[in-house]
């Protein structure tokens, strides 16, 4: 079946731009997590959603950053502003269930947005 | 502060032999472990997890122990095969949390 889909996957934005990364998770998929993975370094989280609702965002860095799953499914995350420090993979995954259920997230490729 | 540490950035092992990737973490409310594997341009995919009432979880050629006492975790892989090259992550959490706290990862190379 399909898995998690994430687009686009390579993004180059001028400092200063806004961006908006989506994210498609498995259908069905109840949590939706979104993750930073800087260069040589492992995934932080940043955001984690059960359904619609935004139960988590302690791992959004700033208030430039803006994460959005209005009908419980399709994820976007919105830089606004962009600055360099804010190149890295953007990771998105999905969990049938909460993490206290179920702990097996499925991660996308990714996207790769690079500030110039 | 790196709360799960991989102290190894890479690794090679000759097809065949055992490859043993490490794995430490500070968080003793840590109950939860994972790795993942990831191929380049791919995202991250679950190998094998433990919870902290095991110190050991075999799955075929893989083997995850943990070391409570020593917060420390490493995953066996035996017989080591090419197709195994790639970087592995550890992870862990609480599982009262819906967070992850991933490692630096550890890029496997397995030589032929």
């Amino acid at each position: 079946g399909a898995g998690v889909s994430q687009s686009p996957r390579y993004k180059v934005a001028k400092r200063g731009q806004d961006v908006a990364l989506r994210c498609d998770p498995i259908s069905g998929h109840v949590s939706l997590f979104w993750y930073q993975q800087a260069l040589g370094q492992g995934p932080e989280f940043l955001t984690y959603f059960q359904n619609e609702a935004q139960l988590d965002k302690s791992g959004l860095p700033s208030d430039r950053f803006f994460a959005e799953r209005p009908e419980g499914s399709v994820s976007t995350l919105k830089i606004q502003r962009t600055q360099q420090e804010d190149s890295a993979v953007y990771l998105c995954a999905s969990s049938l269930w909460g993490l206290a259920i179920s702990y097996e997230q499925y991660f996308g490729p990714g996207t790769r947005l690079t500030v110039t | 502060d790196q709360q799960v540490k991989q102290n190894s950035p890479s690794l090679s092992v000759q097809e065949g032999r055992i490859s043993i990737l490490n794995c430490d973490y500070t968080n003793s409310m840590f109950d939860y472990f994972l790795w993942y594997k990831k191929y380049p341009a791919e995202g991250p995919t679950f190998l094998i997890s433990i919870s902290s009432i095991k110190d050991k979880n075999e799955d075929g050629r893989f083997t995850v122990f943990l070391n409570k006492s020593a917060k420390h975790l490493s995953l066996h892989i035996v017989p080591s095969q090419p197709g195994d090259s790639a970087v592995y992550f550890c992870a862990a959490s609480e599982v009262v949390s819906n967070q992850f706290y991933f490692g630096t990862g550890t890029s496997l190379t397995v030589i032929p």
